[in-house]
């Protein structure tokens, strides 16, 4: 049962330094989200799309790009990484229209930016 | 943007221990759930609540959805080891808008 994938799990980058976080969900969940978790800070919402082609910027977007090319993958591209985006990045999914609210979380990629 | 605040930050407690934990909005929310978070996994739901006053149980978990909607309380009864983790509240603005809001966390220790 593979659900939410995420890779890498870890990454080290340096300042100024590119990169994509992969996510991919076998469940054709049309919902796609990205969240970052920082210490006190809770999870917020970095990127989101509610279908293929179709995406939005959530409370944090700054620094971040996304696209959704397909139902399955959700790939979050960090451009020119700063230490402020040292971090533990989760992607989620849920289908739409369904009033549950529950997302279906990955087990997150742990960012490091020095 | 919207905030929730949830208290406590942490609670280091014994097991066999009964915790509370609650969550505030400044906004008012359509739908409130609780997640929890096991160390280096992603968060699951645990509870759901859709209706204003909602008493909502799940083992040893209750939830309740505050009259206001703006908050919202968890509580865990004769805890055990496996309760560890960090717990968020969420808020769902309306049915259907899958976009939740996440609180700051509980994070439940239990000392042995």
């Amino acid at each position: 049962n593979a659900g939410v994938t995420q890779t890498p799990k870890f990454q080290v980058l340096k300042t100024g330094q590119s990169m994509t976080l992969q996510c991919a969900q076998d469940m054709n969940h049309e919902y796609m989200s990205w969240y970052r978790q920082d210490p006190g800070m809770g999870l917020r919402l970095i990127h989101y799309s509610v279908g293929a082609g179709i995406t939005d910027q959530g409370e944090v977007p700054n620094g971040y790009n996304v696209s959704r090319s397909t139902t399955e993958d959700f790939p979050l591209r960090l451009l020119s990484a700063a230490p402020s985006q040292t971090s533990v990045y989760f992607c989620a999914s849920s289908p739409t229209g369904v009033t549950t609210g529950e997302l279906f979380f990955g087990e997150g990629s742990r960012l490091t930016v020095l | 943007g919207q905030q929730l605040n949830q208290s406590p930050q942490s609670m280091f407690i014994q097991e066999g221990e009964d915790v509370s934990m609650n969550c505030t909005s400044s906004s008012i929310f359509n739908t409130w759930l609780w997640y929890k978070q096991d160390p280096g996994e992603g968060p699951v739901l645990l509870i759901a609540l859709y209706k204003a006053g909602e008493l909502t149980s799940n083992g040893r978990l209750t939830a309740q959805f505050g009259i206001t909607r703006k908050d919202s309380f968890l509580n865990i009864s004769a805890s055990i080891p496996s309760d560890v983790g960090i717990y968020f509240c969420a808020g769902q603005l309306y049915f259907g808008n899958e976009k939740l809001t996440f609180g700051t966390g509980t994070r439940l220790t239990i000392i042995p």
